[in-house]
């Protein structure tokens, strides 16, 4: 069981590239989630999905897309990256039955620097 | 909306003292879950404990501890003689039981604990 895994680990990007974080879990969670993480800040939700097909915008969608095509694999798309991106973004997943109900289970975190 | 609250940015603490991370939430919602998480220096989030909306109980576990008090929405965490290795940033965060089930994170709370 890996978990949640996330790629890249770091990535510096120039302003206006894009990119797509990616992001897969193996526990066959419905829920899938991206947040991003501002220096000295708590995280705060960008997008999320309820299951394959279906996404919703969080808190901070502005200048992000993602897709839901298998219950696995969460990508987040950034288009024409602006140095207001630079953050830390984890994918997060959520279990909905057993002792683990409710807990969201995190990615390491991919850190992006946008120059 | 809900809202979490931490309104401790940096605590400093010698080691073997103990002490107290403060939670204060928001939420109108009677069902929700309350979370804590750590955030060591290495960067990943490690989850600590979940308590749902309708049990007060407190816990411990091991040196850590948990103080749930719906009365006055706190949901404070003690970590009793404290140790280089708690040196971390602790996040406090809630989620509802409906809709998109994401977590409101506080900005955390930073604990230096010196030699």
């Amino acid at each position: 069981n890996a978990g949640v895994t996330q790629t890249p680990k770091f990535r510096i990007l120039k302003i206006g590239q894009s990119m797509t974080l990616q992001c897969t879990q193996d526990m066959n969670h419905n829920y899938m989630y991206w947040y991003r993480q501002d220096p000295g800040m708590g995280l705060k939700l960008i997008y999320y999905s309820v299951g394959a097909g279906i996404t919703d915008k969080g808190e901070v969608p502005n200048g992000y897309n993602v897709s839901r095509s298998t219950t696995e694999d969460f990508p987040l798309r950034l288009e024409l990256a602006a140095p207001s991106q630079t953050s830390v973004y984890f994918c997060a997943s959520r279990s909905e039955a057993g002792r683990a109900v409710n807990e969201q289970f995190f990615g390491p975190g991919t850190r992006l620097t946008v120059l | 909306a809900q809202k979490v609250t931490q309104a401790q940015t940096e605590i400093s603490v010698v080691e073997k003292e103990d002490v107290t991370l403060d939670c204060v939430y928001e939420t109108r919602d009677t069902t929700y879950y309350l979370f804590w998480y750590k955030q060591p220096p290495s960067g990943e989030l490690v989850f600590l404990i979940r308590r749902n909306s309708f049990d007060e109980q407190n816990e411990i576990s091991g040196r850590y501890s948990w103080n749930f008090q719906k009365s006055t929405s706190s949901f404070n965490f003690t970590i009793t003689a404290s140790q280089v290795v708690d040196s971390a940033v602790y996040f406090c965060a809630l989620s509802l039981d409906t809709g998109r089930r994401a977590l409101t994170f506080g900005s955390g709370t930073r604990l230096q604990v010196q030699p």
